[in-house]
Order: structure tokens, then sequence, then C-alpha cells
């Protein structure tokens, strides 16, 4: 059974940071292009940014309004996705999903998200 | 950065309806589309990618079409559980972006 379990939002000042953690199993991880999706409350859903797999090279993209703040990057021997956010603002408050996005494992375009983790900036 | 444009952004229909859902993008973006259904308080379900392909387990009474710059979510006979919010996704050009969301409520 696919699981993405996040974890490490909460509450936390303008100005500040917070590292996101995403355990994943059930599929092969380190094969996965890996992205994280939020949304802020009453709100739609927003790309933040990807990761490609170490094998595709690696590299990563974001959202233009997180870029330069937030970092994404991935432990596949823990298989564990990671969001680094810095500088937080207020418009950061939002549940963030981790998603294996719409990527292609084997012959499979799979689509998994995680129940999201709350993330909430605030003085 | 791509816009995708959705429409309309609410509707009401009955069960049993046929509602359809269209996305534009500002700029071509071949068959790398895909749509999702939320439900409150839960993770995006997908339910068709690159355009037109069913997501296994999805009921076929949904369908998707386009390519381009214009797409369109069907669902042919509206069930009870299709109550949701709808969202497209595009996949072709990074940075993806989603459309804005359409809400579909019971009238």
């Amino acid at each position: 059974e696919v699981q993405l379990v996040e974890s490490g939002g909460g509450l936390v000042e303008p100005g500040g940071s917070l590292r996101l953690s995403c355990a994943a199993s059930g599929f092969t991880f380190s094969d996965a292009w890996m992205t994280w999706v939020r949304q802020a409350p009453g709100k739609g859903l927003e790309w933040v940014g990807r990761i490609k797999s170490k094998s595709d090279g690696g590299t990563t993209d974001y959202a233009a309004p997180v870029k330069g703040r937030f970092t994404v990057s991935r432990d596949d021997s823990k298989n564990t996705l990671y969001l680094q956010m810095n500088s937080l603002k207020t418009e950061d408050t939002a549940v963030y999903y981790c998603t294996a996005l719409n990527t292609i494992l084997g012959a499979t375009r799979v689509d998994y998200w995680g129940q999201g983790t709350l993330v909430t900036v605030s003085s | 950065d791509i816009q995708m444009t959705q429409s309309p952004s609410s509707l009401s229909a009955s069960v049993g309806d046929r509602v359809t859902i269209t996305c534009r993008a500002s700029q071509g973006i071949s068959n790398g589309l895909g749509w999702y259904q939320q439900k409150p308080g839960k993770a995006p379900k997908r339910l068709i990618y690159v355009a037109s392909s069913l997501q296994s387990g999805v009921p076929s009474r949904f369908s998707g079409s386009g390519s381009g710059t214009e797409f369109t979510l069907t669902i042919t006979s509206l069930q009870p559980e299709d109550f949701a919010t709808y969202y497209c996704l595009q996949h072709n050009t990074y940075p993806w972006t989603f459309g804005q969301g359409t809400k579909v409520e019971v009238k």
C-alpha cells in the first residue's frame, strides 16, 4: 500500500523557518519525481515545487511565489522528501501536500498524495 | 508561467445531470492536462490524465477531452458522490499550474 506521511507543520512567526518531511512507502521512492502542493484555507490548489529522481538529475523547479525561499530535497536512503521553508510570510499559510504528482514509475503514470500538514504563519 | 482559466467557478446541478467543466491554457500544452476531484478535508484524487485517459478505478461517467489550449471534463450522469470541487492541472511546462477550481453543488 502506498503511503505518504507528512510531518513538521505547525505555527511559525513571519520571517521564520520550518522544515516539512514526508515519509514514503509502498513504491520505489528513488525513481519518483516528487512534488509539494499547497492549499491555503478555503482556496484552490497551488503547485509549489518538484524534485526529479537522482537518476534523472535530481534537479528542482519552483513556483514564483516561493522561489529563493523554499528548497525541496530528498534522501533516498530514508525514503523521505523534505521542504525547507525560509523567510515565511503570512500568505504561506496552507495545508502542504507531499505528492508523487503525475510521475512515471515503470510504465505507469502514477499520482500519489499524502494527507497534508498545516502550516500557519502568524504572529 | 502558463495560466489555467477554469470555468465556471461554481455550478448547481441535480443527480442525473450532465456536467461540463472547461479549462483554457494561456498557451498550448499539447495533452499535458489532468483533472482532479477534491472533497472537503481530503486530498485531491486524480480522475483523468494526459487529457483523456481515465484513471484506474474511476467511473466511466467521467471523461476528458481536448488538446492544445482547450480542455473539457464531462460527467455524463451526476451521482450524489460527485458533488465536490474539480481542478485541472497542466503538467506540460514547469512550473505546473492548477486551474482555480469548480465547485459542483446540489441544485
